[in-house]
């Protein structure tokens, strides 16, 4: 069974970094065929992608968030690392993890697991 | 950027079909999944690759997709059906979601 924890803390100050933990069990990040992504909501809104890192180390952004992320690993700890510089309050939302299965053709990956997520609160 | 677009809210009566349409440009030549999300829930992944469903979803739920458009069918639906459903589809190694259809059963 695939399961996934989110934790950070739930209220930073504009201009802060936001660093997040997803801990994740049930499947190993140094096989292939897999990878961990952060997903983002808004309260009320659409679900946003932000990061992913595969097993191989490889790393993807979303375009728009780009100089503000890094996605790390740990797969000894079963832990994925997500840092967002320059926090802002429209940043406010819930955070997910969620883990992906990964075809050769990437095409046709998918989330098959989601963390329950954390909400993020930006405000002075 | 590349943009998939879903209608805010579709509405179905117990027992109808219901048809949650993700619209792009050539949405039909990429796979696209469907995410289920109920109030205060994760979203849960009810369509894969276009037409396969996890293994736990029920058979009323089936996907297709073509030209530029991906559809979300849920067939006799009911009121556990309700819910906000999602598509996404990957795009030159980045991922992209709809905005989100509210499906009300009533």
């Amino acid at each position: 069974q695939i399961t996934l924890k989110e934790s950070g803390p739930t209220l930073v100050k504009p201009t802060q970094t936001l660093t997040l933990t997803c801990t994740f069990s049930g499947f190993s990040l140094t096989s292939s065929g897999v990878a961990v992504g952060w997903i983002r909501q808004p309260p009320g809104k659409a679900l946003e992608w932000l990061a992913l890192i595969y097993s191989d180390d490889d790393k993807r952004y979303s375009p728009s968030l780009n100089s503000r992320l890094t996605i790390t690993k740990d797969s000894s700890k079963n832990q994925v690392v997500l840092t967002m510089t320059d926090m802002d309050p429209v940043d406010t939302a819930t955070y997910f993890c969620a883990h992906c299965v990964v075809y050769t053709d990437s095409l046709r990956n998918y989330f098959g697991s989601w963390g329950q997520g954390t909400l993020v609160t930006v405000s002075s | 950027s590349y943009e998939v677009t879903q209608p805010p809210s579709v509405s179905v009566s117990p027992g109808q079909t219901a048809s949650i349409t993700c619209s792009g440009e050539n949405l039909g030549h990429k796979y696209v999944c469907w995410y289920q999300q109920k109030p205060g829930q994760s979203p849960v992944l009810v369509i894969y690759a276009d037409a396969k469903r996890p293994s736990g979803i029920p058979e009323r739920f089936s996907g297709s997709n073509s030209g530029n458009t991906a559809t979300l069918t849920i067939s006799g639906a009911q009121a556990m059906d309700e819910a906000d459903y999602f598509c996404q589809a990957w795009v030159r190694n980045t991922v992209v979601f709809g905005g989100g259809t509210r499906l009300t059963v009533l």
